[in-house]
């Protein structure tokens, strides 16, 4: 089993719907949790950190951590088709690795 | 916006030569972090550090080695170059609670 796991994808939405990308995570003590969006050929670009269980907005983007079931999701609403892009999920375990699922691909379609 | 600098941005470089990737920081960030990612492929943990003269071995079993002496500064080093290295590297530092944050990566090619 995987560390931290994604959907590979492709996820397809339409331009303004809302899009809801998933990751499971080994380690029930992790501590700290990530969602990365990444172009490709660039570095990882930051979207949203989330520490403790519950839900956090910034803007369009929700991310949701339960650390009972060991689950962290992203939601995007309103996606636009520059929300096109590879969406990685980061985990911060115990022994302070940052591990990082394989990426969902989001294809949001104008 | 987020202080990790990497150099070289690229490198083409001869096999067998020695070759060392920089990474710094300015934002105090105790944790540090080394990735290899083939083009459109997952990202790799090769070496990480929680601390100053703290280095360990990620889930990639890479020939590499880093130094990490001073909390800024965690410089990647390949003895002797190969095709087989051949990746983009990419640098990323946090601290507990805090956001992680990647440097801008090199794409190293050997050839």
């Amino acid at each position: 089993q995987k560390e931290v796991e994604q959907n590979s994808g492709p996820l397809s939405v339409p331009e303004g719907a809302i899009a809801s990308l998933n990751c499971t995570y080994s380690d029930r003590v992790s501590q700290s949790f990530f969602w990365y969006r990444q172009y490709s050929g660039k570095s990882p670009e930051l979207i949203m950190s989330i520490y403790s269980n519950g839900d956090k907005e910034d803007g369009r983007f929700t991310a949701q951590l339960n650390k009972a079931s060991q689950y962290v999701s992203l939601l995007i609403r309103d996606s636009q088709p520059s929300d096109s892009a590879t969406y990685l999920c980061a985990v911060m375990d115990s022994s302070y690795k940052l591990i990082f699922g394989s990426g969902t691909r989001l294809l949001v379609r104008p | 916006e987020a202080d990790i600098y990497q150099t070289p941005r690229y490198l083409v470089i001869g096999t067998g030569k020695k070759i060392t990737l920089e990474c710094s920081q300015t934002m105090g960030h105790d944790k540090m972090y080394w990735y290899q990612q083939d083009p459109g492929m997952e990202l790799h943990l090769i070496h990480y550090s929680y601390g100053v003269n703290s280095t360990e071995k990620g889930d990639l079993s890479s020939e590499s080695t880093v130094s990490r002496i001073r909390t800024e500064h965690f410089p990647l080093t390949l003895e002797s170059a190969r095709p087989s290295h051949t990746s983009q590297y990419l640098c990323a530092s946090t601290s507990m609670n805090t956001e992680a944050f990647f440097g801008q990566g090199t794409r190293l090619t050997v050839v």
